[in-house]
């Protein structure tokens, strides 16, 4: 079965903080893929890696970076974490067959609130 | 650019009421098009997908039809139940997205289901 996880559903820090969101895939996929959830606003991309090492801004990369330095592992970090970003944290992963609709797969989500 | 318009929520049905949920998109070329499913507290889960214009999309009774000429791809099922009620969400993936595979979702609709 494929399996998505995030280091934690829940995470409480403090302006100023720097936080690391950490996601581990065991499908061997070359995609990862990190977004936020918002009332209202749906999913948004942050960063997206398709291949160990590389890394490519989405729509909203800013105040955010990201490390991925072995495959199955995706990182994202807050520098300096700030109330805007109070958010649901998906990570998500696909598999790069060629073709165009691989299916991404998402783990459960951390909820960050920031103090 | 790519983007993804769908009907607000929240619906609320009785069981066994008839679903749709509109879906509409913007984007060149031949999308693929997407339902996920966010049940409470967790991840997103694919639910049906259409890759090419009058493909029909089908999974747990819920169906989708890829119609090109009006850029749709409504949500349908014809007997909900109360296991059904969650957040849906309409997806795209261009045609010409570089790297990865990258997602564009809609806002969501938030669906209950009553006895």
């Amino acid at each position: 079965d494929v399996k998505v996880t995030q280091s934690s559903r829940y995470l409480v820090k403090r302006t100023g903080e720097k936080v690391f969101l950490e996601c581990v895939q065991d499908m061997d996929h070359e995609n990862m893929f990190w977004y936020r959830q918002d009332p209202g606003l749906g999913l948004r991309l942050i960063y997206f890696s398709y291949d160990v090492k590389m890394k490519e801004k989405g729509d909203i990369p800013e105040g955010y970076s990201v490390s991925r330095e072995k495959k199955e592992r995706f990182s994202l970090i807050l520098e300096s974490a700030s109330t805007n970003q109070t958010s649901m944290y998906l990570c998500a992963s696909s598999s790069r067959t060629g073709e165009v609709h691989e299916t991404q797969y998402f783990g459960p989500g951390t909820r960050l609130l920031v103090l | 650019g790519n983007s993804v318009t769908q009907m607000e929520g929240p619906v609320t049905l009785s069981e066994e009421a008839f679903l749709t949920i509109n879906c509409t998109y913007t984007a060149t070329g031949y999308p693929s098009l997407f339902w996920y499913v966010q049940y409470p507290g967790e991840g997103l889960q694919l639910l049906l997908k259409a890759t090419k214009a009058d493909d029909k999309g089908s999974n747990k009774g819920f169906e989708a039809t890829y119609r090109k000429e009006t850029t749709s791809f409504h949500l349908e099922k014809g007997s909900v139940q109360v296991s059904d009620s969650a957040v849906y969400f309409c997806a795209l993936r261009g045609e010409l997205t570089g790297g990865g595979n990258k997602l564009t979702f809609g806002t969501g609709t938030q669906l209950k289901v009553e006895l």
